[in-house]
């Protein structure tokens, strides 16, 4: 099946600080990619859509300045988390929809462990 | 934001025996999804459903999308140890330019 990476896959930063995540589909073009956020023991939540070429679509109560989305390439989408708080800390995982494929499909990325100090 | 009601919660079952959860939603969805994931990594994609009645197996994992669109049910025979994970069903209303709505997962743990 199609492949999603996701880099780095966890990382420690101190509070106030920047970080960017970057999920990358590897055998296939993706013009939309997804952005979720797992919190321990709870479910998946959709964060936001990302979109080659265009700005990012939000679910409400997602701030669109705190959490930066770039999908620069049809492989390409990264999230930068601004000004970094411990209640930032979750499981970022991305899923990426295989433009030329059959059905629905959205493959998921290996997550990306964040942890505000 | 949404999520679907996923039930059981839990199970803790003998290796061997059959395994059924299910989900269901107070809105329609053109396509049910259902994830396993292992602890620290990213879900993995188990059966796609898209028309509304349709059952669909992927070895000893069976799923069946609902005819009111509204409710999916996967059950897994024989179960392994392997099988042990957190299964989720996700829902998708338009299609692929759609983001997924999730359940709340049902945490499957066997005994041998």
């Amino acid at each position: 099946g199609a492949v999603v990476s996701q880099h780095p896959s966890r990382v420690i930063c101190k509070s106030g600080t920047s970080v960017k995540i970057e999920c990358r589909s590897l055998d296939f073009q993706a013009t939309t990619m997804f952005w979720y956020r797992q919190f321990p023991k709870q479910s998946l939540m959709l964060m936001a859509t990302s979109n080659e070429g265009s700005k990012a679509t939000y679910e409400q109560g997602v701030e669109k300045d705190k959490f930066l989305i770039n999908h620069a390439s049809l492989t390409l989408s990264t999230l930068t988390v601004t000004s970094a708080h411990p209640e930032d800390s979750s499981f970022y995982i991305c899923s990426a929809r295989d433009s030329e494929g059959v059905g629905e499909t959205q493959y998921f990325g290996p997550g990306t462990r964040l942890l505000v100090l | 934001g949404q999520q679907l009601n996923q039930s059981p919660q839990s199970m803790f079952i003998q290796e061997g025996e059959d395994v059924s959860m299910n989900c269901t939603s107070s809105s329609i969805f053109n396509t049910w999804l259902w994830y396993k994931q292992d602890p620290g990594e990213g879900p993995v994609l188990l059966i796609a459903l898209y028309k509304a009645g349709e059952l669909t197996s992927n070895g000893r994992l069976t799923a069946q999308f609902g005819i009111t669109r509204k409710d999916s049910f996967l059950n897994i025979s024989a179960s392994i140890p392997s099988d042990v994970g957190i299964y989720f069903c996700a829902g998708q209303r338009r299609g692929g330019a759609d983001g997924l709505t999730f359940g709340k997962g049902t945490h499957l743990i066997i005994q041998p």
